[in-house]
């Protein structure tokens, strides 16, 4: 399956910073995707993005406050800015593998205090 | 857009008998249907999927039955064993670089 390297693995971050979570795949793919699961929860879809274009974002996500950057068809970031406690979750991003499935990186635990 | 509905949110089986989780989705367009198998602190990591051209698949202890008239799928486990023991979560999608779309999940224990 396609290998997702995702980092940090965990942080423990003060309200009111940011944390910037990065994405490398092992080859090219057109989408990339990024979760959010809350302690106990199921995987909310933050964005989708596309090398070249904005990301797209569902509802209840804002582009000021998750900024999603795709410089390349291996490679994403989201940022979490002007964290507060209730965005303590986990995010994971995914991508699409043709024979292989959605595959997950390996996700950060973020933890706001 | 599309809704994934799961259940039972919780389950409980003997070791050796078997485990049934049911999902009902929405959106007729939706053509894959992946099931989920999330260990605690881990990914969720893919066990089974099946396409809307296929009605079954089965991969050992594991199968999935889709019903596209009726808009839901199921995931079977047979002989559950102590390390089946997870949260599993269903999802939907149309294939091709579109998201999926994840149900609520349903935490199985199998009791040795």
């Amino acid at each position: 399956s396609a290998v997702i390297s995702q980092k940090p693995s965990r942080d423990i971050c003060q309200r009111g910073t940011s944390l910037t979570i990065q994405c490398q795949v092992d080859s090219q793919v057109t989408m990339m995707f990024w979760y959010r699961q809350q302690p106990g929860q199921s995987l909310t879809l933050i964005a989708t993005a596309n090398q070249g274009s904005e990301a797209t974002y569902e509802s209840g996500f804002v582009i000021d406050k998750f900024p999603i950057s795709r410089p390349n068809l291996t490679f994403s970031t989201l940022t979490v800015s002007n964290m507060s406690p209730e965005d303590s979750s986990i995010y994971l991003c995914s991508v699409d593998r043709a024979n292989y499935g959605y595959t997950f990186g390996s996700g950060t635990r973020l933890t706001v205090v | 857009g599309e809704n994934v509905e799961q259940h039972p949110s919780t389950l409980s089986v003997q070791e050796g008998d078997s485990a049934v989780i049911k999902c009902t989705y929405s959106d007729s367009a939706s053509n894959y249907f992946p099931w989920y198998k999330q260990e605690l602190g881990k990914r969720p990591q893919l066990i089974i999927d099946i396409r809307s051209n296929v009605g079954e698949k089965k991969d050992q202890r594991i199968a999935v039955t889709l019903n596209k008239t009726a808009k839901h799928f199921s995931l079977h486990i047979t002989e559950t064993q102590p390390e089946d023991s997870a949260v599993y979560f269903c999802a939907a999608t149309h294939s091709g670089n579109t998201p999926l779309v994840f149900g609520k999940g349903t935490r199985l224990s199998v009791i040795a």
